[in-house]
């Protein structure tokens, strides 16, 4: 089993529209979360941190589920500059990172 | 601040050929990665470094790959004999070790092995 799995789509959304991605990880000792975003042939980009009370920053709401081991991504009102490949990510301890493989999203007008 | 530098940005060689990567951190990060990204296997974590010490090697794939840092300002990614499926975009990042904001990527260097 992958030590993070996720739907890699991709999601084809129209502009305005509300979309989730949920992202499950195996290392339950896992103790930070983050969504990254990478656009094509760039480098990944901190999107935001994910906190066991949910946070949210603008349009964008992450939430963890420590008990089910999976953190979802919330994009509402889409914007045809959110298509983009989202990347699930945690630290297992220490400050190395596991990445996802991603979710692409396409927001289409 | 100028971000994570990494050179060249595109790298084309030939099979047994010899590559370098290089990378410049942050200023003041004390913790550097090395990733390589494919369609296939994603981004995979190579190496990373504390304090310039390497600290975790595991995904290094053999020993044609090596990495050094020799200070806080620089480390290289070496490939000796380069082969096809090494081609990949390799990406360094650095962070500050202990905070939970995450890492910063530099732009990457792709590299394509013929």
């Amino acid at each position: 089993r992958k030590e993070v799995e996720q739907d890699p789509g991709p999601f084809n959304v129209p502009e305005g529209a509300t979309v989730a991605f949920n992202c499950t990880y195996s290392n339950s000792a896992s103790q930070s979360f983050f969504w990254y975003r990478q656009d094509c042939r760039k480098e990944p980009k901190l999107l935001m941190s994910v906190y066991s009370s949910g946070n949210e920053d603008g349009r964008f709401t992450a939430q963890l589920n420590r008990a089910s081991q999976y953190i979802s991504l919330l994009i509402r009102d889409s914007k045809l500059s959110d298509s983009a490949t989202y990347l699930c990510v945690y630290t297992g301890g220490g400050n190395k990172l596991t990445f996802g493989t991603g979710t692409q999203l396409k927001v289409e007008l | 601040d100028a971000g994570v530098i990494q050179s060249p940005r595109h790298e084309v060689t030939e099979m047994g050929q010899e590559v370098t990567l290089r990378c410049k951190p942050i200023s003041g990060h004390n913790s550097l990665f090395w990733y390589r990204q494919t369609m296939m296997r994603g981004l995979e974590l190579l190496i990373y470094f504390n304090n310039n010490v390497p600290i975790d090697d595991s995904g290094m794939p053999e020993d044609r790959f090596s990495a050094k840092m020799p200070n806080a300002s620089f480390s290289t990614l070496k490939i000796q004999p380069s082969e096809p499926r090494d081609s990949a975009v390799y990406f360094c990042a650095s962070s500050w070790a202990g905070d939970n904001y995450g890492y910063t990527f530099g732009s990457g260097t792709r590299l394509t092995v013929v």
